[in-house]
């Protein structure tokens, strides 16, 4: 089955930087990749998501990118704020997600001010 | 996100017992799923349901139970059987199986006592 590698564990930025997130997977299979944010006792959000045919997304101060040849793909936090301190998890599947998603074990972003 | 609901919030079990935590969903999805999440943890998928009266162990099944008698409803039994059930159980949908955003329930915590 897939499996999701995440990193780092812990990332502490000052407010105002930039924070990149990596995640790899181990299926070529998978074609689809979301990203989510969760806060702590809540359930995860969806922030953005990334299918296999395009190599780059934006929406605002966040971005994706997939390498589908190294099987990796990266979140992209420019100019953080305080209120995106928080828990991020990206996920992998194939078919969209309808056969479950697999997570990476998340990465606690702590924006220092 | 608000068309899932997840019962109850807090759960208390006795060792040796089953307990059902229930989820419903009024957006008339097709596919539902339960996942597990343990502290510093990633969520790890318990089962799936794409169509009603049939569903698919994920990666840690062992130890739970579920039932997809109607669409709107998946709820998921934890057994004794369960060695070590404390955990934050979330419940997800999904509208189509061609792709689309899987949302998440609110999440129901349970510790066994």
């Amino acid at each position: 089955g897939e499996n999701v590698e995440q990193h780092p564990s812990t990332l502490s930025v000052q407010e105002g930087d930039s924070a990149v997130i990596k995640c790899t997977y181990s299926d070529s299979a998978s074609n689809y990749f979301p990203w989510y944010k969760q806060e702590l006792g809540k359930r995860p959000q969806l922030i953005i998501d990334i299918r296999s045919n395009v190599g780059e997304k934006k929406d605002q101060r966040i971005a994706v990118t997939l390498n589908k040849t190294a099987k990796h793909f990266s979140l992209h936090i420019t100019e953080t704020q305080p209120e995106d301190s928080a828990v991020y998890f990206c996920a992998a599947s194939f078919g969209g997600g309808a056969d479950g998603l697999t997570f990476g074990k998340g990465t606690h972003l702590i924006i220092q001010p | 996100d608000g068309g899932i609901t997840q019962s109850p919030k807090y759960l208390f079990r006795k060792e040796g017992q089953n307990v059902t935590l229930s989820c419903e969903q009024n957006l008339n999805h097709d596919a539902m799923y339960w996942y597990r999440q343990d502290p510093g943890q990633g969520l790890r998928l318990i089962y799936y349901s794409q169509i009603v009266n049939d569903f698919q162990k994920g990666d840690i099944a062992e130890g739970y139970s579920v039932s997809r008698e109607k669409k709107e409803s998946f709820p998921l039994t934890v057994t004794s059987a369960q060695k070590n059930p404390t955990a934050f159980y979330l419940c997800a949908s999904i509208s189509s199986l061609s792709g689309n955003t899987i949302y998440f329930g609110e999440g129901s915590w349970l510790t066994v006592v």
